[in-house]
């Protein structure tokens, strides 16, 4: 059972342009939710992330939006550049709970 | 910066035969975690640790042990490889007060 859903699997955009990767989850217990930028060889590391109180998270280019009601979150990255080109990841996991669960991951393209 | 160094980043090992992946934080973090990435399903969690010498299982713990003789060493064992757990390991730690959780660089593990 995959808790936390993650779409497109793959994206391509030229550079300067807007990607937007999705997620959604089941449990509604649900109150932390992280983004994890990935590069080859790399492990992930923290990009952004949202608490459930709230709605909208800027930092820089990375927006990420929250939407309790429908428990779907989004990852908005503006005037995208070539760098940007990794695997993404949403997460999900209960403040003070051990445990984080992922999306299934997005390899984002950005072409120069 | 936070450091979780995994050994070995590489391994092949013979079908049947006992792995073990290293892992050392520096970061005096109190919780560890094993993670398994595959192609499709994002990472999943094998093991944690919250404390020394005791270990928790995560969502997809058989065919795996894990071992926590010090705060800053975590070790995840697999007494009978299969092929099956051919993936990409990584190790996380995150400190008892934060939310954010850091990564290794992974060890990719290739069972034959």
């Amino acid at each position: 059972q995959q808790q936390v859903r993650q779409s497109p699997q793959s994206l391509t955009v030229w550079e300067g342009g807007t990607t937007v990767l999705t997620c959604s989850y089941e449990d509604s217990t649900f109150n932390y939710f992280p983004w994890y930028q990935q590069f080859p060889g790399e492990g992930p590391a923290l990009l952004i992330s949202i608490l459930s109180v709230s709605d909208k998270k800027e930092d820089g280019r990375f927006t990420t939006f929250f939407n309790k009601r429908e428990k779907k979150l989004s990852l908005h990255i503006i005037d995208s550049q070539p760098g940007d080109s990794a695997t993404y990841f949403c997460a999900a996991s209960v403040i003070g709970n051990n445990k984080l669960t992922f999306g299934q991951g997005t390899v984002l393209s950005v072409i120069p | 910066e936070a450091a979780v160094t995994q050994s070995p980043r590489s391994k092949v090992a013979v079908t049947g035969g006992k792995v073990t992946l290293s892992c050392h934080q520096t970061n005096n973090h109190d919780y560890m975690y094993w993670y398994r990435q595959d192609t499709g399903h994002g990472l999943r969690l094998i093991h944690y640790s919250y404390v020394a010498d005791s270990t928790e299982k995560g969502d997809i713990p058989d065919g795996y042990k894990a071992s926590r003789p010090s705060q800053e060493n975590f070790s995840l064992i697999l007494e009978l490889a299969s092929l099956s757990q051919t993936a990409v390991y990584f190790c996380a730690s995150r400190g008892a007060t934060n939310t954010e959780v850091f990564f290794g660089k992974g060890t990719r593990l290739t069972v034959v």
